[in-house]
């Protein structure tokens, strides 16, 4: 088993629509989590970080379940431009500077 | 502040050439990672670093080696190129915080684009 999964999709949503995406992890140890979008072709970039009270950013809300160890992501309103892959990142002290990377869950958005 | 800059961005290989590919940070950063992703897969960490004169293998560490000889820079040497790592390779890095010290966000360069004939 992965320590970090993703259901790849894709998701292929019409503009506007809400989706939500699920990451879980299997060390009870990590201590940091995130969420990166991957541009096709592109380097990874920081899209948020997921706190244990949960956070937004505009459209996008990012929770964290620590007892069933799993974070989400929930895009609204989707635009063209959310189309993307979108990576889930853990972190943990016991890996001494290491991130493991789920594999990614790539959206389409479609008009 | 350029960030991560990778060089080169893009090269063709045969089989059995060497090459180094270099990575600069500008960011004071302590920790720095090399991945490689291939077509429609996640990123594999290859060799990273939590300090100068420091590097660690990490899950696909074979056919390559690595330095860090000075903070700001990484390298990545492939000794004798085979066809199985053609691939795009990204550089990363990132601060810490706490104690234990943990990595805080990773920053990534634009990639190298390898192709191996």
């Amino acid at each position: 088993r992965k320590e970090v999964e993703q259901d790849p999709g894709p998701f292929n949503v019409p503009e506007g629509a809400t989706v939500a995406f699920n990451c879980t992890y299997s060390n009870s140890a990590s201590q940091s989590f995130f969420w990166y979008r991957q541009d096709c072709r592109k380097e990874p970039k920081l899209l948020m970080s997921v706190y244990s009270s949960g956070n937004e950013d505009g459209r996008f809300t990012a929770q964290l379940n620590r007892a069933s160890q799993y974070i989400s992501l929930l895009i609204r309103d989707s635009k063209l431009s959310d189309s993307a892959t979108y990576l889930c990142v853990v972190n943990t002290r016991t890996n001494a500077g290491k991130s493991t990377f789920g594999d990614g869950t790539t959206l389409t958005v479609k008009p | 502040n350029a960030g991560v800059t990778q060089t080169p961005k893009f090269r063709v290989l045969k089989t059995g050439q060497s090459m180094t590919l270099l990575c600069a940070q500008d960011m004071n950063h302590e920790y720095m990672y090399w991945y490689r992703q291939d077509p429609g897969m996640g990123l594999r960490l290859i060799h990273y670093s939590v300090g100068e004169g420091t590097t660690a293998k990490g899950e696909v560490p074979d056919g390559y080696n690595v330095s860090r000889l000075k903070k700001q820079n990484f390298l990545l040497g492939l000794e004798s190129a085979a066809p199985s790592q053609t691939s795009v390779y990204f550089c990363a890095s990132s601060h810490y915080s706490g104690q234990p010290k943990i990595q805080e966000t990773q920053y990534f360069g634009p990639g190298t684009r390898l192709l191996v004939l």
